[in-house]
């Protein structure tokens, strides 16, 4: 079992391009989020999503965007990246909304340049 | 404003010494309170948690205090090894809540 997998490891993106950041998980979680890993700041909640089909805003959900189209997908959409959005990325999921233990994938480190 | 404070960057222990990790919240609805562990390149992974209804848990090496009226809670490493070094972070959330709050982080190098 792999558990929670991100597509690219890392990338480095020309600011106004787009980009989407992949994750996948197969522990039939029904919640799934994105955080961005800032130093000083921690992990930030980007967006989430309580079961297949619905997602909410986090804490800085501006210039991303997310959908949820089955269980194990749950891709992050940059339309114009920016600078500011170089962060490393995470993606996490837990047994369903409110589950207080969440799982987390390896991470993918953007750059926008 | 941040609702959870780690206000150590990094913490330096000799191996075999005690690790004490500091953690503060200002929200009185948070109700759970956990610790992360993370290494460089992978993700955080769950360490040990507690529920405001227990002001101690205890894991192993591993020991969380929660002192409600402060709103602090520390997480306690005895002995410290070496592979304890890693950033901890101790994120806190409500029953019910989706919503998991994180604070900056403290890297704890544990020397051999």
């Amino acid at each position: 079992i792999a558990g929670i997998t991100q597509a690219p490891t890392s990338q480095i993106l020309a600011a106004g391009r787009r980009m989407t950041l992949r994750c996948t998980q197969d522990m039939r979680h029904n919640a799934m989020y994105w955080y961005r890993q800032d130093l000083g700041l921690g992990l930030r909640l980007i967006h989430y999503s309580n079961t297949a089909g619905t997602t909410g805003k986090g804490e800085v959900p501006d210039g991303y965007s997310v959908s949820r189209a089955n269980t194990d997908d749950f891709p992050l959409t940059l339309a114009s990246a920016v600078p500011s959005q170089t962060s490393v990325y995470f993606c996490a999921s837990s047994d369903f909304s409110g589950a207080l233990t969440q799982y987390f994938g390896p991470g993918t480190r953007l750059t926008v340049l | 404003d941040q609702q959870v404070k780690q206000n150590s960057p990094s913490l330096s222990v000799q191996e075999g010494r005690i690790s004490i990790l500091n953690c503060d919240y200002t929200n009185s609805m948070f109700d759970y309170f956990l610790w992360y562990k993370k290494y460089p390149a992978e993700g955080p992974t769950f360490l040990i948690s507690i529920s405001s209804i227990k002001d101690k848990n205890e894991d192993g090496r591993f020991t969380v205090f929660l002192n409600k009226s402060a709103k602090h809670l520390s997480l306690h490493i005895v002995p410290s090894q070496p592979g304890d070094s890693a950033v901890y972070f101790c994120p806190t959330t409500y029953t019910g809540g989706f919503k998991t709050i994180f604070g900056a982080g403290t890297r704890l190098f544990v020397k051999a």
